[in-house]
């Protein structure tokens, strides 16, 4: 009965190589979240979708690509590995008329050589 | 300036005791403000939101100060289980396409001790 779910959870490539990871809620919420933690432990915010359309596109490297199939899923694809992209990936979700209180996945521990 | 400080800490505090933290915000429109908790390892999780008037649930106290850009969240009586990292959360905006944009301080590791 998990909520908000992440695979994998942990993520151990290469530079320059290209990985995905995938979420999925069954909380029926509307608006998804993708965020990065870095090593200093900064959560920020990369992209949000609405009902499979993109909100939300922060500053981030056109080699991150989010695709969203349906409104309960949103996957993050990262193309050409860099040193980094180290870091925790946090998939969220939230209701749509209170997108402030989000849900987050257990995270996504990616570590690039 | 960040747009979201908070004292990083440790602060290591023993069972029974009362510890507080604070966070300031750099945007004055910002709309609402909220405490998450994050255990190691793992998801950040709501703890409460943080009201003008101030809230209270059960032994958290939330504060708001508007005017000065400053919010507190007191703990009574430390449990063990509190041990955590405790991140003062803002929204910049409310409405359109930043409702959801919650910005993120970088938290405030609190570890309790027997």
């Amino acid at each position: 009965d998990t909520a908000v779910s992440q695979t994998p959870k942990y993520l151990v490539t290469q530079m320059g190589n290209d990985k995905s990871i995938k979420c999925e809620q069954n909380l029926g919420h509307d608006t998804m979240y993708w965020y990065k933690q870095d090593s200093k432990k900064f959560l920020k915010i990369m992209f949000s979708y609405n009902n499979k359309e993109l909100i939300i596109n922060e500053t981030v490297p056109n080699r991150f690509s989010p695709k969203s199939p349906d409104k309960a899923h949103l996957n993050l694809h990262i193309n050409s590995l860099e040193l980094g992209d180290s870091a925790v990936y946090f998939c969220a979700s939230s209701p749509l008329r209170r997108q402030e209180t989000q849900y987050f996945g257990p995270g996504t521990r990616l570590l690039v050589l | 300036r960040k747009e979201v400080e908070q004292d990083p800490g440790p602060f290591n505090v023993p069972e029974g005791a009362t510890v507080a933290f604070n966070c300031t915000y750099s945007n004055s429109a910002s709309q609402s403000f909220f405490w998450y908790r994050q255990d190691c390892r793992k998801e950040p999780k709501l703890l409460m939101s943080v009201y003008s008037s101030g809230n209270e649930d059960g032994r958290f106290t939330a504060q708001l100060n508007r005017a000065s850009q400053y919010i507190s969240l007191l703990i009574r009586d430390s449990k063990l289980s509190d041990s955590a990292t405790y991140l003062c959360v803002v929204n910049p905006r409310a409405g359109g396409t930043s409702y959801g944009k919650l910005t993120f301080g970088q938290g405030t590791i609190l570890t309790v001790h027997p």
